[in-house]
Parts: C-alpha cells; structure tokens; sequence
C-alpha cells in the first residue's frame, strides 16, 4: 500500500531548464493537489485537479504547468525553471466528499534547487 | 485576499504539559477546517478536522475548537510527548476542492 509516492525525491536543476515532478496515488482519489514549501513557511497551493482530465490554479501558479491524463497521476512541469522555484514540493491527494476525516495524503517531498 | 494564518511562529511546552496552537482566518465563507502535524523532512500528516457547524472535536489526545464570531481555532494537545514536537498547520476547504494552509507553529516539547 503505497499510499502517495513521488518522483524525484531529490532534483537539482540548472536555470533555464526544464523538468516533470510526478505524484501517483493508488486510493482511487479523485482530487489531487501539488504545493509548494519554502524554508520557515507553510505550503502554498500550486495547482489542483478535481478529477482525471480537469486542473485548476492555487495561490502561485505562474512558472508551473500540470495535467491529469489519469487519475491517479498528477503531473507537475516546470517549463524554464528559475532559482524562485527552489524549494521542496509536496504532492497530495483526497478523496474530499465533503464528510468528516476526509483528509489529504501527502507524499514525502520532493527536493529541488535551481542553481 | 483571504488567507488562513497562525498568530505564533514558535511555542515551548514542558514535556507533560497541554499546549495550544491558534490559529485565524479571514474567509467568513469557509466551512471546513483541518490540523495537520509536520515533522522534520516529511509531508503533513492530518490530525483531526471540524466543520463550522461544530464548536468543538475530540481525538486521542488532541482537541480542536472553533470559534466563528471571531474566526479562530485553535488545537488544544493534552500531556504532550516528545512526539509532539513538529510543525502544526490549520488548512481550510474553500468551495469544497481548495485546501489552503496557513503558515504553520513550531511545537518544541522541553524534557
């Protein structure tokens, strides 16, 4: 039972490049959600998705692309990363009915610099 | 623009000890509020959560309260533990499908 896994958990990338940060679920949750997490903040939302094929911005999504061509992935592209997006990225996902204890699931963190 | 936030950055709690985070919001249209612990180098892990129909929520240990005339919660931790010490973050389900969280409190729990 892999819960929320993703990959890479480490990253270290060169301004002006590009990269996918992939989160895969295996709860059969329909929402999905990536975040970002900068040194003494707490985590700031990038995009979401609802469901397979549907995606939404969060608080900062400028700089970030994402897709939900199955359900249980949910891809995160950086298309020309810059040393801003250096930080440690979070990866969730919930099943989010509206009821009580519906929590989120999080992944472990993927770590990525831009020199 | 709204925003969930915490009104202290850092808290030191005698091992043994209750503790309590607070933390404010801002949108008087959000109906569903989630703790969540953070410990060193991991992802958040849920707490307990409480709907705004509620004033209160008991688990093992942990209380949260609501309060919202004046839009705050708080986590309420009973004869905390070394294990207790992470970073604790409130979050908040806007629409239903938008979880937003809040700065976090740094719980350090003194031997």
């Amino acid at each position: 039972n892999a819960g929320v896994t993703q990959t890479p958990k480490f990253r270290v990338l060169k301004t002006g490049q590009s990269m996918t940060l992939l989160c895969a679920q295996d709860m059969n949750h329909e929402y999905m959600y990536w975040y970002r997490q900068d040194p003494g903040m707490g985590l700031r939302l990038i995009h979401y998705s609802v469901g397979e094929g549907t995606t939404a911005k969060g608080e900062v999504p400028d700089g970030y692309n994402v897709s939900r061509l199955k359900k249980q992935n949910f891809l995160l592209g950086l298309e020309s990363a810059a040393p801003s997006q250096t930080s440690v990225y979070f990866c969730a996902s919930s099943p989010l009915t509206g009821g009580m204890n519906t929590e989120a699931f999080f992944g472990q963190g993927t770590r990525l610099t831009v020199v | 623009g709204e925003s969930v936030g915490l009104h202290l950055p850092t808290l030191s709690v005698q091992e043994g000890d209750n503790s309590i985070i607070n933390c404010a919001y801002s949108n008087s249209a959000s109906d569903y509020f989630i703790w969540y612990k953070q410990e060193s180098g991991k992802g958040p892990q849920f707490i307990i959560d409480i709907r705004s129909n509620m004033d209160k929520r008991q688990g093992q240990r942990v209380t949260v309260l609501l309060n919202k005339t004046v839009k705050h919660l708080s986590l309420q931790i009973a004869a905390t533990q070394p294990g207790d010490s992470a970073v604790y973050f409130c979050a908040d389900l806007f629409g239903n499908e938008k979880l937003t969280f809040g700065t976090g409190t740094r719980l350090t729990i003194i031997p």
